[in-house]
């Protein structure tokens, strides 16, 4: 068990609805990353937040948003959803030492994972 | 541009032989390594990690990569493998690039199959 939890394990939705996935960090981690598991795509990152600012945002469609509020857990919004939205959908949570520079912000620890959310979109 | 590949979609290895996962990176500057596994219908497992210091890295359940700066590899290996590190196994690379947060970038995984 990672600490980090993910909610719902399973959805299953028609195209054009909107989802929202839930998860909570592990405690006292204060970043939070989404990444997308596709059979064609693999593990890809969408976005990252750090003690609820956005830090850095990767291949994440328009109509997927996310946040990560003051208790830390993190949402990820996703909308008028397609098929080949369907995925498993991961977060990670990482500790706090890390390099900063100015607005940069670069974390060298390990990441670690929730058990996902598989989403299949019908 | 960061990258990691994976070069072997699968292995096969007899249980109790030794076993060799290979990655291969592409970084600017310091690169940050790591192994996870995942399981069927579970999440990614931290294995291992490289940062600096001695080129081998020992992790959980008895697994250990090698680092090599001039081949840029970090192969993850075992002495004695077991039916149950059949899984499916991933290497990263931290992008430390300004304003990408520290992201992973994962290669495309390796699928480790152990035969009785």
């Amino acid at each position: 068990d990672s600490g980090v939890t993910q909610t719902p394990k399973h959805l299953i939705t028609a195209t054009g609805q909107r989802v929202t996935l839930r998860c909570s960090p592990r405690s006292g981690d204060l970043s939070v990353y989404w990444y997308q598991q596709s059979l064609d795509q693999g593990l890809q990152f969408l976005i990252q937040y750090y003690n609820g600012e956005e830090r850095a945002k990767g291949n994440i469609l328009e109509r997927f948003s996310a946040q990560q509020f003051p208790d830390l857990h993190s949402e990820l919004n996703l909308s008028s959803l397609e098929l080949g939205d369907s995925a498993l959908y991961f977060c990670a949570s990482s500790p706090t030492n890390s390099k900063t520079s100015g607005r940069a912000f670069r974390s060298y620890n390990e990441q670690f994972f929730g058990p996902g959310t598989r989403l299949t979109v019908l | 541009a960061q990258s990691v590949a994976q070069p072997e979609d699968q292995v096969n290895v007899a249980e109790g032989n030794p076993l060799t996962v290979k990655c291969t990176y592409s970084v600017s500057g310091n690169p940050y390594l790591f192994w996870y596994v995942q399981y069927p219908n579970r999440g990614l497992q931290f294995l291992l990690k490289y940062i600096t210091g001695d080129n081998l890295v020992k992790g959980s359940y008895g697994f250990e990569a090698e680092f090599n700066k001039s081949q840029t590899s970090f192969h993850l290996k075992k002495p004695s493998a077991l039916v149950s590190d059949s899984a499916l196994y991933f290497c990263a690379v931290r992008d430390m690039e300004y304003n990408q947060g520290g992201k992973l970038i994962f290669g495309q995984g390796t699928e480790l199959s152990v035969k009785p």
